[in-house]
């Protein structure tokens, strides 16, 4: 069946370390793959997207990586802050369709 | 966020209603989406657009009605609600699917059915 996992429980570092967030699929090939941050209450909001043909992908303290071999794609926040902690959640954006199919997220935690 | 507004925020309806959720967007994007948020389920696609007049199923469509006569507005219409659609429901616009750019989400409708 396709399936897309995100570490269901909750994520705690240290300030100033870097976070990282695992997405796996299976039985799905996408085209590009997007992730996005939820902060509780609030709708999802964009981050960064990956390509298929890309294997890395930075934003600031944000990096992606995106590796359709092993089906994986690592989310990386370096010198993360409190304001980090929310819920990350990983986007698949498949050929020939116009939707994304997400993951249930990880929740961040950051604590001083 | 500013270009996508839900409305209302919050809902509670009895079963076998019918309630309509709004959703506006200022952007002219020809993308729109509605999903629903549940624990342990994530976000799932109901319906979404591509245009004005064009609509499509996502995963869970049953029970759900959409319309899209102008490009700005998607509602969303729960015909007879269930508890089943107690949830979070999201609304979200794409300037061209989703090859380039992400999709800008509302901030949701809770939506409770008893």
């Amino acid at each position: 069946s396709q399936k897309i996992e995100q570490n269901s429980e909750a994520l705690n570092i240290q300030e100033g370390k870097t976070a990282t967030l695992t997405c796996n699929y299976t039985n799905y090939s996408p085209a590009y793959l997007q992730w996005y941050r939820q902060d509780p209450g609030r709708g999802p909001v964009f981050l960064l997207l990956i390509r298929e043909n890309e294997k890395e992908k930075r934003k600031e303290r944000l990096k992606v990586t995106f590796d359709t071999t092993l089906k994986q794609s690592l989310f990386h926040i370096t010198a993360s802050q409190p304001a980090d902690s929310a819920t990350y959640l990983c986007a698949l954006d498949l050929y020939n369709t116009d939707k994304l199919i997400f993951g249930t997220g990880t929740r961040l935690q950051v604590f001083p | 966020d500013a270009g996508i507004t839900q409305s209302p925020r919050y809902k509670i309806t009895e079963t076998g209603r019918q309630v309509t959720l709004m959703c506006h967007q200022t952007w002219s994007h020809s993308y729109m989406f509605w999903y629903r948020q549940d624990l342990g389920h994530g976000l799932r696609l109901i319906y979404y657009s591509a245009a004005a007049d064009i609509t499509d199923k996502g995963e869970v469509p049953d029970g759900y009605v959409v319309s899209r006569s102008k490009t700005e507005n998607f509602p969303l219409t729960l015909e007879s609600a269930t508890r089943s659609q107690t949830s979070v429901y999201f609304c979200a616009s794409s300037e061209s699917g989703t090859r380039n750019y992400g999709y800008t989400f509302g901030s949701g409708t809770r939506l409770t059915v008893v």
